[in-house]
């Protein structure tokens, strides 16, 4: 069973700074099935990139993804107060569909 | 617009039961895989359960086998999660989620706001 392991826990960051959040897979898994999936406060989550570097229709070209099992990473160009929000990836390959267990990104 | 509504959480007692429902519009709902994912108070989010169009796959964690059961109605397109045995442990958000293909694994392009289920004496 895979297991996902998201760094840092909390990111505090100014506006303007780029955001880096890596996802850590416990074993080899396939890009095609890692997720990243962005929750606002009070809010469902919205799905990001699929396919670990796909993104997901609507989605701005600030937020991409990248890496190959068992690293990935979501970058966030250039912050902005709507990006505070905590970020999940998700590896979708087989049963059971874990989630990592999230960083919350935070404007200073 | 996809849309999709939750509905049927409350309060419930340990070892009791719920039934959630997922009112879907805006899409061919039978086409599509569909998942509940919770969240507990506070913390990350938990996959629950999947079904695939025309309920060929069905899917549970392992927390919950045995006591939840996911189905759908596709004439009055419906998704449901039949939860028994209610424990503590259970209470969280439950998210109605849509997977855009009919079978296979894929993310989750369509969350619905969620409802609270609430398991307490």
């Amino acid at each position: 069973e895979v297991v996902l392991t998201q760094s840092p826990g909390t990111l505090s960051l100014s506006p303007g700074e780029r955001a880096t959040l890596s996802c850590r897979a416990s074993q080899g898994v396939s890009s095609s099935h890692l997720a990243w999936y962005q929750q606002r406060p009070g809010q469902a989550p919205r799905l990001l990139i699929y396919g670990a570097s796909k993104r997901a229709t609507g989605i701005p070209d600030k937020f991409s993804g990248s890496g190959s099992g068992p690293d990935f990473t979501l970058t966030i160009g250039r912050l902005e107060p709507e990006d505070v929000a905590v970020y999940y990836c998700q590896y979708y390959g087989d049963s059971p569909l874990p989630f990592g267990g999230g960083t919350k990104v935070e404007i200073k | 617009e996809v849309q999709l509504v939750e509905s049927g959480g409350g309060l419930v007692k340990p070892g009791g039961s719920l039934r959630l429902s997922c009112a879907a519009s805006g899409f061919t709902f039978s086409f599509h895989t569909m998942n509940w994912v919770r969240q507990a108070p506070g913390k990350g989010l938990e996959w629950v359960s999947s079904i695939s169009s025309s309920s060929n796959y069905i899917f549970y964690a392992d927390s919950v086998k045995g006591r939840f059961s996911i189905s759908r109605d596709d004439a009055t397109n419906s998704l449901f999660l039949q939860m028994n045995s209610l424990r503590a442990e259970d209470t969280a958000v439950y998210f109605c989620a849509r997977a855009p293909y009919s079978s296979g694994w894929s993310a989750f392009d369509y969350w619905g706001q969620g409802t609270l289920v609430t398991v307490s004496s």
